[in-house]
């Protein structure tokens, strides 16, 4: 059964600092990976997608990488922002068509 | 840009009131899901819908809940008889093809089960 698992579940930076976010995951044979993006009470904004064939998505500021020998994605964000602080999900999809979310990492850009 | 729809954005109910979520997927899709969201939890997957029958439900997916394509637009998620603990963002979402293919999901219903 796939899990995905990320760290950390919070973080606080600076403003202007890089910053990586990390996502593991227990079953390798998925067909791709996604970050999403979610504001308080709000829906899901879909970041970056990574097929199982890719090691890597970039979006501006944002960068995200994928291992999936290793079962490990992680999201790079560049030049940190206070717009970026939200909570940050990874979510990996299998054969079965299922997407498998994690719990999220909940970021805080300090002005 | 094609997007997923749902409304309503907020739905109040009584507990034990039928509620019925509705959704609008891409026009061209042919897969169709809804996950759930209780707040502070993950998102969980419930049921996928494909050629007008559940193709996979989650355990979570009991006899409360059922789903249909209606008018071969709108995609509803209908729980007969709300709990409490069914207060949660439901997201539906739409593919266009196989497993391959990217799911592309809603804004989000948050239904409050009073």
């Amino acid at each position: 059964k796939q899990e995905v698992t990320q760290i950390p579940a919070a973080l606080s930076v600076p403003e202007g600092e890089n910053l990586v976010l990390n996502c593991s995951f227990t079953d390798s044979a998925i067909y791709n990976l996604q970050w999403f993006r979610q504001d308080p009470g709000k829906g899901l904004t879909s970041l970056l997608l990574i097929q199982s064939s890719q090691r890597e998505q970039t979006s501006g500021r944002l960068n995200a990488s994928l291992d999936k020998s290793s079962g490990r994605s992680t999201l790079y964000i560049a030049a940190s922002q206070p717009g970026d602080s939200a909570t940050y999900l990874c979510a990996v999809k299998g054969g079965d068509d299922k997407i498998i979310f994690g719990k999220g990492t909940r970021l805080h850009i300090l002005p | 840009e094609p997007e997923v729809t749902q409304t309503p954005s907020h739905q109040v109910t009584q507990m034990g009131q039928e509620v019925i979520l509705r959704c609008v997927p891409i026009s061209n899709h042919l897969y169709f899901y809804w996950y759930r969201q209780i707040l502070g939890q993950k998102v969980e997957f419930l049921v996928s819908f494909y050629n007008n029958e559940i193709s996979e439900k989650s355990e979570i997916f009991d006899d409360q809940f059922s789903v249909e394509r209606p008018d071969g637009s709108n995609f509803t998620l209908k729980i007969r008889s709300t709990k409490l603990e069914d207060s949660a963002m439901y997201f539906c979402a739409s593919q266009s093809g196989t497993a391959k293919n990217i799911q592309y999901f809603g804004a989000g219903t948050r239904l409050s089960v009073l």
